[in-house]
């Protein structure tokens, strides 16, 4: 079967560094996205990798692991506006199907 | 431009009854997907469109759910003889084809509540 493994909540205060991880076993590969959505709100896109590596966008990066079947989502300086879910999502056919994990709650404390 | 429409925002149904919900695409994406997420939980791929190929049904719980899309605009995901299992948010996405398009650009969603 297929599946994407993120933890399920992660706290921290403002100011910290979070690193929320993604394991992948899927029947396919080409890419892995991360979204954010707030309660209530739609997911929106942050990254996207396909090569193995880090890409950093602002306080925000994303790492790739493709031997390892893995990738990570760093926050860095963590604001309250940062408290919201994070999905991983695995582009698993060149048609365009993503699968995405089940989310991480990230609780960011004063 | 406008982004990803999706009506009506709220429908509470009688069980039994059909469904009908409908996704506004942006504006020359050529791919449009639906998922459904249930309360607190990831999102679940119910249905994929790629311009005129066949769409990729693979993720229809069952055969009281479909959908249909009229070339690259409107589409509409129909569940039939709800069932209170089907409550939750469905999200309509979509996204521009092409190299470097990954971006999937989605609508504020839809709450289906059955009683």
């Amino acid at each position: 079967g297929q599946s994407l493994e993120q933890p399920s909540e992660v706290t921290a205060v403002e100011g910290a560094i979070v690193q929320i991880n993604c394991t992948y076993q899927t029947s396919g590969f080409y890419g892995l996205s991360w979204y954010q959505q707030h309660d209530g709100g739609a997911p929106t896109f942050l990254s996207y990798n396909a090569l193995d590596g880090l890409e950093e966008t602002g306080r925000f990066s994303s790492f790739l692991s493709r031997s390892d079947s893995y990738g990570y989502l760093l926050l860095q300086e963590l604001q309250m506006k940062d408290s919201a879910s994070y999905f991983c999502a695995v582009l698993t056919d060149s048609w365009g199907k993503f699968q995405f994990g089940a989310g991480t709650q990230v609780v960011v404390t004063p | 431009g406008a982004g990803v429409s999706q009506s009506p925002s709220n429908k509470v149904t009688e069980k039994g009854k059909d469904v009908e919900l409908r996704c506004d695409p942006i504006s020359g994406h050529t791919a449009l997907y639906w998922y459904r997420q249930r309360l607190g939980q990831g999102l679940e791929f119910l249905i994929y469109f790629q311009g005129n190929s066949a769409p990729d049904k693979s993720g229809l719980p069952s055969d009281r759910f479909s959908a249909e899309r009229t070339g690259e605009s409107v589409s509409t995901l129909t569940i039939q003889r709800t069932q209170q299992e089907d409550s939750a948010v469905y999200l309509c996405a979509s996204r521009r084809t092409g190299t470097g398009a990954y971006e999937q650009y989605f609508g504020p969603g839809t709450r289906l509540t059955v009683t």
